[in-house]
């Protein structure tokens, strides 16, 4: 079991420019999240899946949008980036979003600079 | 406005003694609690959960305490040990209304464990 799984690992950007970046799960989990995590801030929710099907909007969702292809896989698009989406980006996943359930499992993450 | 609180940014102690990272909350709707460690490079891994309806959980070497009247949880690690330097995140989720099913995370704090 591989886990969570993120592509790329590292990406340089221009302002301007567009991006996707790839999540992949194989625990067979309901729900998956974009974070991101920018120095003293902890972790911020972008954009989150209850369920396959479902997306919405977490605490930072400005100038992202996201797709949930399949139960395994949900991305983060960056349609026109700027130099404040500078951060590292991690994708989430559990079984459920309450509780017990709503334990996280997280991918290595992808280092995003925006110049 | 930071519902979850790390006030300490960094905590350095010296192996086998008793490493205590604290977390204040302020949402009182919170009804579940996670710690999380980070390595540098990696994402963030599950530590240890507890539930509102309890006041301790132990795994190990690992304790986490809840005071509901305080809004206080504390993540005691006995004894410390080098491979526990990383940054650890407390979180909590079950904030009610739009916050059903989200984590939110602290600041942070960076443990330093000294041989």
């Amino acid at each position: 079991n591989a886990g969570v799984t993120q592509t790329p690992k590292f990406q340089v950007l221009k302002t301007g420019q567009s991006m996707t970046l790839q999540c992949a799960q194989d625990m067979n989990h309901n729900s998956m999240y974009w974070y991101r995590q920018d120095p003293g801030m902890g972790l911020r929710l972008i954009y989150y899946s209850a369920s396959e099907g479902t997306t919405d909007k977490g605490e930072v969702p400005n100038g992202y949008n996201v797709s949930r292809l399949n139960k395994r896989e949900f991305s983060l698009r960056l349609e026109s980036a700027a130099p404040s989406q500078t951060s590292v980006y991690f994708c989430a996943s559990s079984v459920g979003l309450a509780g017990g359930w709503g334990e996280q499992f997280f991918g290595p993450g992808t280092r995003l600079t925006v110049l | 406005d930071q519902q979850v609180k790390q006030n300490s940014p960094s905590l350095s102690v010296q192996e086998g003694r008793i490493s205590i990272l604290n977390c204040d909350y302020t949402n009182s709707m919170f009804d579940y609690f996670l710690w999380y460690k980070k390595y540098p490079a990696e994402g963030p891994t599950f530590l240890i959960s507890i539930s509102s309806i309890k006041d301790k959980n132990e795994d190990g070497r690992f304790t986490v305490f809840l005071n509901k009247s305080a809004k206080h949880l504390s993540l005691h690690i006995v004894p410390s040990q080098p491979g526990d330097s990383a940054v650890y995140f407390c979180a909590a989720s079950g904030g009610g209304g739009t916050s059903y099913g989200k984590l939110t995370f602290g600041q942070g704090t960076i443990l330093t464990v000294h041989p």
